[in-house]
């Protein structure tokens, strides 16, 4: 059975204090992992995909990198605005149009 | 928001009573989905759609059917809704991306089960 852990649960700083938030997986063969943004009432918005060990992506103060375990979401001097649940998913190797297995999420506040 | 709506947006309804949540796009995309977010969980998936006419199971599909007769419209029905399905519900629609496939995701429905 698939399998995403985030951590942490809720994760509050201060304007401009960097972090990272964790995303473990199992999933029996690695076919993308996502994270998406998620504000309170809407649905989530999409922000990288990540398909092999090793592969980094960014976006403005958001980069995202991915091993073989785990991947890391890092905020670079985030900004009030960057306040928000943050969602890690897996899709496993299969083709077709298999669903995404999704973490609990990290909630992230960010204060001025 | 990848041309996904979604209807109604906010729905109180009765035990027992049937309830459908419909979702609509309009850009053509072959795969469509049914997810639930509660507190607590992770969003999860409920039911899928590879075609018109094409549905696949879940992980949570017990108490919910899903149609879709025309490749823009996906519709999740609950046959008897009872208080266990209060919740959110979102579509999401899988748009190819270099190296696989990306989900998008519409604006959600929150369902009140009385």
């Amino acid at each position: 059975e698939d399998q995403v852990t985030q951590s942490p649960e809720a994760l509050r700083l201060q304007e401009g204090e960097s972090s990272s938030l964790n995303c473990s997986y199992t999933v029996s063969g690695l076919r993308g992992l996502f994270w998406y943004r998620q504000d309170p009432g809407k649905g989530p918005e999409f922000l990288f995909t990540l398909y092999s060990a090793g592969e980094e992506k960014e976006k403005e103060r958001l980069k995202a990198t991915l091993t073989k375990k785990e991947s890391f979401l890092h905020i670079t001097a985030p900004k009030p605005e960057d306040s928000a649940t943050y969602l890690c998913a897996v899709q496993a190797a299969g083709g077709g149009a298999d669903g995404l297995t999704f973490g609990k999420g990290t909630h992230l506040i960010i204060q001025p | 928001d990848a041309g996904i709506t979604q209807s109604p947006r906010h729905k109180v309804t009765e035990t027992g009573t049937p309830v459908t949540l419909r979702c609509h796009q309009t850009e053509n995309h072959r795969y469509m989905y049914w997810y639930r977010q509660d507190p607590g969980h992770g969003l999860r998936l409920i039911h899928y759609s590879y075609g018109v006419k094409d549905t696949d199971k879940g992980e949570v599909s017990d108490g919910y059917s899903v149609s879709r007769s025309k490749t823009e419209d996906f519709l999740l029905t609950l046959e008897s809704a009872t208080s266990s399905q209060t919740s959110v519900y979102f579509c999401a629609i899988s748009t190819p991306d270099r190296g696989g496939e990306t989900q998008y995701f519409g604006p959600g429905t929150r369902l009140l089960v009385l």
